[in-house]
């Protein structure tokens, strides 16, 4: 099973907002809802954002939304604010029943 | 508050074996899957392998990169999953993360870097 293609990095000032793609195939994102996005700071353990697709867990900002078009899902962050520097994540049930994440995205707050 | 603990890690050289903890709480644990990933220094990171809760009677997944090697188990009674890794290579060097949930990933623990060296 492939990694989902995200770009290697993303920036953006204070109050603008951002997307990250995450491109997969029918055979994982097109086909499926169990996407989910995952911030990770430096030394730290993932946290997750967005789950099947559209939902925030309790206690995530609503500045994070998810969505998803055929094969590529989507998180944009709007009103960019210098704690959502870090990496991030995508990850999609797949056909084999295996689990796949995404090649990362850092986040740059310029 | 829901907890997840790894433990285990350490320096192993190329071949060993080891076996890998993670001790949960605040949860009814055998009704959740559990998972397993791994991030090896400055990578992305890479999902391992899966196990499902009571209701899939410990249905295991295992990434093809460690598919007949590492070996996902739990201990329902204790509220603990296991990864044991066997015929460890310098290619298993990483932070090793357990998670809740077989398809999203709510919980996750610190990690415990398992480093693979002679």
């Amino acid at each position: 099973q492939s990694a989902l293609t995200q770009p290697a990095s993303v920036s953006g000032s204070p109050g603008q907002s951002i997307t990250i793609s995450c491109m997969g195939s029918s055979s994982d994102v097109g086909t499926y809802n169990y996407v989910s996005w995952y911030q990770q700071h430096p030394g730290k353990a993932p946290k997750i954002i967005i789950y099947e697709v559209i939902n925030r867990p309790s206690g995530v900002s609503n500045r994070f939304s998810g969505s998803k078009s055929g094969n590529t899902a989507s998180l944009t962050i709007s009103g960019l604010q210098a704690e959502d520097e870090g990496d991030y994540y995508c990850s999609s049930y797949t056909s084999s029943g295996a689990g796949v994440f995404g090649t990362g995205t850092t986040v740059t707050v310029v | 508050e829901v907890q997840l603990v790894e433990s285990g890690g350490g320096l192993i050289q190329p071949g060993r074996s080891l076996r890998l903890s993670c001790t949960t709480s605040e949860f009814t644990f055998g009704d959740y899957a559990m998972s397993w990933f791994r991030q090896a220094p400055g990578k992305g990171l890479e999902w391992v392998g899966s196990i499902g809760g009571e209701g899939s009677g410990g249905t295991t997944l295992h990434a093809a990169s460690v598919k007949g090697r590492f070996i996902i188990s739990r201990d329902d009674s204790k509220s603990i999953a296991y990864l044991q890794m066997n015929s460890l290579k310098s290619e298993d060097t990483a932070v090793y993360y357990c998670a809740r949930g077989m398809y999203q990933f709510e919980y996750w623990g610190q990690g415990t870097l398992v480093t693979v060296s002679s």
